[in-house]
């Protein structure tokens, strides 16, 4: 059964800040990571994901993954209002049955 | 692309009514979920269907009952509604389980007095 937490529950920074978002995940065997925004009042949408070990960047995002340590995380560089959302972690076994985590809210003040 | 919709938008019931959400996609997905999400929170499992007429349960299923009768659709019944229950409900479809991209409708909210 797989167990995702999320940390902080909840953060708030300044526009132009870098921010890290944490996922720790239980089953070993995940092998597909993704991060989903939600922005309020709306659905969430996929922003990112990573398969293999190491490092991904795209604009502004980067994830970071380590499966040894069962655990991924978000950056977000140079921060914006816009950015303010909900951030969902959900990884993936290769299995049909989606486990979130149960979020981090970022708040970016202008 | 494709689009997800859910009727209704806003569902207000009273206390042990049995109540009905519907679910289209026209992504010709195979994966249909529905998740609750309590306000300000993550989102939990309640049905997930891997193909038509395929049913699983989720981590939340007592107190609900799906139905994919048809690949394109995914309804979700509340069998009797709790007082004070208020959640936001999603649908969402995926090309082949959690290694693929999720994709929202926009929800159902429910409100019951």
């Amino acid at each position: 059964q797989q167990n995702v937490q999320q940390s902080p529950e909840s953060l708030i920074v300044p526009e132009g800040a870098r921010t890290s978002l944490n996922c720790t995940f239980s089953d070993s065997a995940s092998q597909y990571f993704w991060w989903y925004r939600q922005h309020s009042g709306k659905a969430p949408k996929a922003l990112m994901s990573i398969f293999s070990n190491g490092e991904k960047e795209e604009g502004r995002f980067t994830i970071h993954l380590n499966k040894a340590s069962l655990h991924f995380s978000l950056h977000i560089r140079d921060s914006q209002p816009s950015d303010s959302a909900l951030y969902l972690c959900a990884p993936g076994t290769g299995g049909y049955k989606v486990v979130f985590g149960s979020g981090t809210r970022l708040l970016v003040s202008p | 692309g494709g689009i997800i919709t859910q009727t209704p938008k806003f569902l207000i019931g009273q206390e042990g009514q049995k109540l009905t959400l519907k679910c289209q996609q026209n992504f010709n997905h195979d994966t249909m979920y529905w998740y609750r999400q309590d306000s300000g929170k993550g989102l939990r499992l309640i049905y997930y269907s891997i193909t038509e007429n395929d049913l699983q349960k989720g981590d939340l299923s007592e107190g609900y009952d799906a139905s994919r009768e048809k690949k394109s659709s995914f309804s979700l019944t509340v069998t009797s509604a709790q007082k004070n229950e208020m959640a936001v409900f999603l649908c969402a479809s995926s090309t082949q389980g959690n290694y693929a991209e999720q994709f929202f409708g926009p929800g159902t909210r429910l409100t019951v007095l």
